[in-house]
């Protein structure tokens, strides 16, 4: 299995700009969870979706931020307007009625 | 408010010996805990889990140790190898939630 696919792997953008992090949960998997990782907060969930319905997007930080999952195989995390602030790893991970989950390998987002 | 606490940022040990890394949680609905590893540029991978009704999981080198009395578990690498070197991160989850709460990581360095 390829795991957990995301893109694009390195995103610089200046700050206003819209981005749009896909990622791919591997085939079977039925949750799919965005994270975003920093060094003053560590890694922190901002939603989660269970057959492609969002459970919990609490951890959203503002309506700059909407997440999608059409379909059981995609999923998107969109920021719109980019802000300097938002420069971040960002993770998506899958899971099949399990604790674990399995991570990509992340999104390094450069606002500028 | 931090519900999942790594207090130490960094340990350093040296190769063959043992690694303790520690981690403390306040939220007393916590039931399930998992330990993750995560190399550089990398996603974080599921290394070893443990119940609230157990105090101990061992699996390889790897034991965790849950004192729920205290809130706290720890992670015991034995011996340990310079292929551990990595960030771990500690996390909690409650009542069947797949809502991962994680700590901010503690960055072990296995000297040979």
């Amino acid at each position: 299995d390829a795991g957990v696919i995301q893109s694009p792997r390195h995103e610089v953008t200046e700050m206003g700009q819209e981005v749009t992090l896909r990622c791919k949960p591997i085939s079977g998997h039925n949750s799919l969870f965005w994270y975003r990782q920093t060094m003053m907060r560590g890694l922190e969930l901002l939603i989660y979706f269970n057959n492609n319905v969002p459970i919990d997007d609490s951890g959203m930080p503002e309506d700059r931020f909407s997440a999608k999952m059409p379909n059981a195989s995609f999923s998107t995390l969109k920021i719109q307007p980019s802000e300097p602030r938002d420069s971040a790893v960002y993770f998506c991970a899958s899971s099949f009625d399990r604790y674990e989950q399995y991570f990509g390998p992340g999104t390094r987002l450069t606002v500028t | 408010d931090q519900q999942v606490k790594q207090n130490s940022p960094s340990l350093s040990v040296q190769e063959g010996r043992i690694s303790i890394l520690n981690c403390d949680y306040t939220n007393s609905m916590f039931d399930y805990f998992l330990w993750y590893k995560k190399y550089p540029a990398e996603g974080p991978t599921f290394l070893i889990s443990i119940s609230s009704i157990k105090d101990k999981n061992e699996d390889g080198r790897f034991t965790v140790f849950l004192n729920k009395s205290a809130k706290h578990l720890s992670l015991h690498i034995v011996p340990s190898q310079p292929g551990d070197s990595a960030v771990y991160f500690c996390a909690g989850t409650q009542g069947g939630s797949e809502k991962l709460v994680f700590g901010k990581g503690t960055k072990l360095t296995v000297n040979p």
